[in-house]
Order: structure tokens, then C-alpha cells, then sequence
């Protein structure tokens, strides 16, 4: 198993572009999720997603969009990136998610982007 | 409001000096409790999951604990090797879930 796995490692982008940020995982996890690392904040989930064709908001959603079409796979989406989005990306999931067993979270390692 | 607080933010231990980080949460019922460490430039790497009060799990030097409003993750006899951030998320019953900011641990040879 590959785990969890994103592309691309790091990205600098210009105020207004666009782009996607992609990760996949190949372990048939249910739960997929993508958060924000910043410094002096931790982790903070932008959206997330407990199957195929159903997403849900996290708590920083603004400015992101995000899919599920397949179990595998689960792009990021910056409509019209800001410098407030200069950050780490880390996309995680997890075998099940409203069980009290295998609901642990593996993550991958990581996207930095910077927006200038 | 569901939130995890964590301290202290960082702690340097020489080798061998065991000692303790907490992890105080509130959430609107809690579905798990986990810890992570994190090395610099790398993705979280899990350690452990607790579900109940009194509940306590081991793994080589490190031993997490839970009770209703707190976790501890107590390292005995630490090495430079255990030097990392070590971070603590909850699952609410909202599918959602919430990081502490960590705790930054540096073992001095």
C-alpha cells in the first residue's frame, strides 16, 4: 500500500489563480479529509468526506471547494487563491468514521503552498 | 464550542528524564481521543486512540491516559529519537474533528 498520498509537495501560485490539489489513497478508507496547518493554529479541517459522492464543511471552508467521485480519491480545489491561503496542506483518512474502531486518521505528507 | 488545548507548548528534557503532556478538550460528545507525533516537514504519524474514561494505552516509552476532560501522554526515559511535536485530536460525534496546536518536545542527549 502507497497510504495516503498528495501532489504535488509544494506550489507557489499568484493572488487570483486557481488550482487543485490532489491526494489519494489506496487503502479503501471511507473518511477523507483535508485541513490547514499553520503556525500557532494546529490543524484545522477545511472539508471532509465519509463516502463516495458526499462532502461536507469543516471548519475553514471558505475559499475551497472539493469532490468525491471515486472511494480513492479526493481533490482540494482553490477557486481564486489569497495570500490568507499560504499554508501546509494535509490530506488524512481513516477506515470508518462513526465507529468506535479503526476511525484513527493516517495522513499524508503534506503540500506547502505559497500564494504571493 | 468544541475546542483542544495543550501544554506546555514546548518542553526540553534531558535523556532519561521522564515527564507528562496534557491535552484538556471540550467537545459535544466525544467519539475518540488521539495522539499524534509529527516530525518537522512530515505529515502527523498516529500513536494512539482512547474511547473512555480510565482508559489507558502503552507503546515503548510512551503511555497515553483519558479521563473526562483530559488526556495525558506520559514518555518514560525519553530519547533524542522521541524529540517531535506531538500533537492530540478529538472526534466529536459531528464527524468532525479538532486539533490542539501541540506540544514541541526536545530530548537533550
Amino acid at each position: 500500500n502507497a497510504g495516503v498520498t498528495q501532489t504535488p509537495k509544494f506550489q507557489v501560485l499568484k493572488t487570483g489563480q486557481s488550482m487543485t490539489l490532489q491526494c489519494a489513497q489506496d487503502m479503501n478508507h471511507e473518511y477523507m479529509s483535508w485541513y490547514r496547518q499553520d503556525p500557532g493554529m494546529g490543524l484545522r479541517l477545511i472539508h471532509y468526506s465519509v463516502g463516495a459522492g458526499i462532502t461536507d464543511q469543516g471548519e475553514v471552508p471558505n475559499g475551497y471547494n472539493v469532490s468525491r467521485s471515486t472511494t480513492e480519491d479526493f481533490p482540494l480545489r482553490l477557486l481564486s487563491a489569497a495570500p490568507s491561503q499560504t499554508s501546509v496542506y494535509f490530506c488524512a483518512s481513516s477506515y470508518r468514521f462513526n465507529s468506535r474502531v479503526n476511525n484513527e486518521q493516517f495522513f499524508g505528507p503534506g503540500t506547502r503552498l505559497t500564494v504571493l | 464550542e468544541d475546542q483542544v488545548t495543550q501544554s506546555p507548548e514546548a518542553l526540553r528534557l534531558q535523556e532519561g528524564e521522564s515527564s507528562s503532556l496534557n491535552c484538556s478538550y471540550t467537545v459535544s460528545g466525544l467519539r475518540g481521543l488521539f495522539w499524534y507525533r509529527q516530525d518537522p516537514g512530515k505529515g502527523p504519524e498516529f500513536l494512539f486512540t482512547l474511547y473512555s474514561a480510565g482508559e489507558e494505552k502503552e507503546k515503548e516509552r510512551l503511555k497515553a491516559t483519558l479521563t473526562k476532560k483530559e488526556s495525558f501522554l506520559h514518555i518514560t526515559a525519553p530519547k533524542p529519537e522521541d524529540s517531535a511535536t506531538y500533537l492530540c485530536a478529538v472526534q466529536s460525534t459531528g464527524n468532525q474533528f479538532y486539533f490542539g496546536t501541540g506540544t514541541s518536545l526536545t530530548v537533550i542527549p
